[in-house]
């Protein structure tokens, strides 16, 4: 299965500030995914993105909020723009396997103060 | 619309028992379902992957079965140790009819004492 790397794997911000999340995958991949995981909950799809195109976000979630860029099929950013402290989560990313079970990062813990 | 619940939501045991974690769903015509496991605020880690084809899954003391007609699938661990501390989720597709998108459980926090 893919090996993603993912960083920063935390980090505490200001509100108001941005913060870019990024993952490298070992192999190339269509589509991958970006996932919240507010405190004591399970994960929510923020969006999926794809090469060569826009994301596509989940109800709940824009791209103002959230952008996100792909700009190869191996690599992949979020963007957590106009930070408050609701946004503090771990944000996950991931891919899909072959034989159809997910590969995920190793999470970026975010804090906002 | 497909839910997962996963009972109980938290478990504590002693080291050396074998336990069951449970995972429900509501809509049976899934084509798999993952386990994972997560460490305090990491990431996951696949476990499991069961295709609807298959009845169980099994990785050293791990051993994962499907159920569709009763729409349950189980997590069962043997000789738990310490190092078994985590939440362990379980994820089904959205829709049975083949996109990419699952739905997680909200996980069942295991903690083993040595």
């Amino acid at each position: 299965s893919a090996v993603i790397s993912q960083k920063p794997s935390r980090d505490i911000c200001q509100r108001g500030t941005s913060l870019t999340i990024q993952c490298q995958v070992d192999s190339q991949v269509t589509m991958m995914f970006w996932y919240r995981q507010q405190p004591g909950q399970s994960l929510t799809l923020i969006a999926t993105a794809n090469q060569g195109s826009e994301a596509t976000y989940e109800s709940g979630f824009v791209i103002d909020k959230f952008p996100i860029s792909r700009p190869n099929l191996t690599f992949s950013t979020l963007t957590v723009s106009n930070m408050s402290p609701e946004d503090s989560s771990i944000y996950l990313c991931s891919v899909l396997g072959q034989e159809g079970g997910y590969t995920f990062g190793s999470g970026t813990r975010l804090t906002v103060v | 619309k497909q839910e997962v619940t996963q009972i109980p939501a938290a478990l504590s045991v002693p080291e050396g028992e074998n336990l069951v974690l449970n995972c429900s769903f509501t809509d049976s015509a899934i084509y798999n379902l993952q386990w994972f496991r997560q460490d305090p605020g990491k990431g996951l880690t696949s476990l499991l992957l069961i295709q609807s084809s298959q009845r169980e899954q099994t990785s050293g003391r791990l051993n994962a079965s499907l159920d569709k007609s009763s729409g349950r699938s189980t997590l069962y661990i043997a000789a738990s140790q310490p190092g078994d501390s985590a939440t362990y989720l379980c994820a089904a597709p959205i829709d049975p009819e083949g996109t990419y998108k699952y739905i997680f459980g909200t996980g069942t926090r295991l903690k083993v004492l040595a």
